[in-house]
This record gives C-alpha cells, sequence and structure tokens, in this order.
C-alpha cells in the first residue's frame, strides 16, 4: 500500500538552531515528493518537491530536503530556525495507481514550534 | 498570476442541508482536486476533475459529488451534511504536466451543526 508517514506530532527547536522535520513513505516506483507548509486558518504553501535528479533539493523560504532511496525518507530541514518557521508541515507523496499526477497522499502533518 | 480562490471562506449549515462550495484555478490550470481535511482524519483526496471530467476520486461516499467547468472552474457539492463533514475543504490546482505542482488555495470552512 501507498503510504506517507510523518513520525512526530510535534517537533521544538529554539531559534537559530538547525531544525528536521522526518518523513518517511512507501510507494512502489519512482516517488514524487513534496512538503507544504500550512499556517493557521491559511491553505496549503509548496515549499520544494523531489523528482528526480540530485537527491537535496532546494525549496521556498531557505528549506531544503533530502531524498534518500535506500531509506524511503525525505526529511525537511533548515539549517537556522526563526520563530515565523512555527506552523504545521505535510509530507506527501503521489498515488502512482492514479491517472494523471495529482492524486496526493499526505502524512498526518507534524507541528514545528520555534521558540524564541 | 492570481492564486486559487475558494468561495465562501466560511460556511454554517445544519444536518440534512445542502452545501456547494466553488473553486477558482490558477489561470492555464486545467487539474482541480480537492481534499477534506479534518483533526482526526488528516488531509484526504475527495476527487480530481481534468477537462470536465472527473479523473479520480477517493473513498468518500456518493454525497460528495463535484463538477468543472469549460473555464476549469470547479465546484464540489455536499448533501444530506452530517456532523462529520465538519472540515476544511481545500481545493487545489496545476498544469497536470509530470512532476507539476498542486497549488492550493485557502480553504472553505464548513461548520454542521
Amino acid at each position: 500500500a501507498q503510504s506517507v508517514a510523518q513520525p512526530e506530532d510535534q517537533v521544538n527547536v529554539a531559534e537559530g538552531n538547525p531544525l528536521t522535520v522526518k518523513c518517511t513513505y512507501s510507494v512502489s516506483g519512482n516517488p514524487y515528493l513534496f512538503w507544504y507548509v500550512q499556517y493557521p486558518n491559511r491553505g496549503l504553501q509548496f515549499l520544494l518537491k523531489y523528482i528526480t535528479g540530485d537527491n537535496l533539493v532546494k525549496g521556498s523560504y531557505g528549506f531544503e530536503a533530502e531524498f534518500n532511496k535506500s531509506q524511503t525518507s525525505f526529511h525537511l530541514k533548515k539549517p537556522s530556525a526563526l520563530v515565523s518557521d512555527s506552523a504545521l508541515y505535510f509530507c506527501a507523496v503521489r498515488d502512482v495507481r492514479a491517472g494523471g499526477y495529482n492524486k496526493l497522499i499526505f502524512g498526518a502533518g507534524t507541528r514545528l514550534a520555534v521558540h524564541p | 498570476k492570481a492564486g486559487v480562490t475558494q468561495t465562501p471562506r466560511y460556511l454554517i449549515k445544519t444536518r440534512g442541508q445542502q452545501v456547494t462550495l466553488s473553486c477558482s484555478p490558477i489561470s492555464g490550470h486545467r487539474s482541480v482536486s480537492w481534499y477534506q481535511q479534518t483533526p482526526g482524519q488528516g488531509l484526504q483526496f475527495l476527487f480530481e476533475y481534468f477537462s470536465e471530467t472527473q479523473r479520480n476520486k477517493g473513498n468518500f461516499p456518493g454525497r460528495f459529488s463535484g463538477r468543472q467547468f469549460s473555464n476549469s472552474r470547479s465546484e464540489m457539492n455536499v448533501s444530506t451534511l452530517e456532523l462529520g463533514d465538519s472540515a476544511l475543504y481545500l481545493c487545489a490546482s496545476s498544469e497536470d504536466r509530470e512532476g507539476d505542482t498542486q497549488y492550493f488555495g485557502p480553504g472553505t470552512r464548513l461548520t454542521v451543526l
């Protein structure tokens, strides 16, 4: 079965410290992986994606993610956290069984809290 | 380009009523997908429309339906509302090329009393 797991409900980090939000996936074939962020009372904002190529993907607002095929992981990282990064983060994978490219399977989300 | 827009932003309905939500995709985007977000179930795919045809469907009862118009705008309808339908309904659009990103609207918050 295709799935995405975000093992941490919440991640706490001090401002200025590096942050990591974890994501593992299970999908047949080559995965298309995405990270989105959601602020209170807002929709999802796209951060970055892995389709093919370099395993280190750079995205918006200084975020990056590393695709690791052997560990089936796609962890989101940022070298120096800001208080404004506090939000709900979602990892998603394209459902390869679906027609087209637009059916996403989401993880449960990880709440990131950055403390001053 | 303007982003994905959804109307209305907030809705309050009572059980048994029906509701229609609207989504206008980014200009040029032909694919529109709908997702339901709840605290208990998280983000779940409802359905996707492409060129006025439903291409994919999630695991929701037939009370949930949708359609897409020739200008790619989409509507979803929920009939005979239940308390459990209270959720944030998110619409996303993309150009539908391999590897494309889906861009999400701000959502419609539906409360069923």
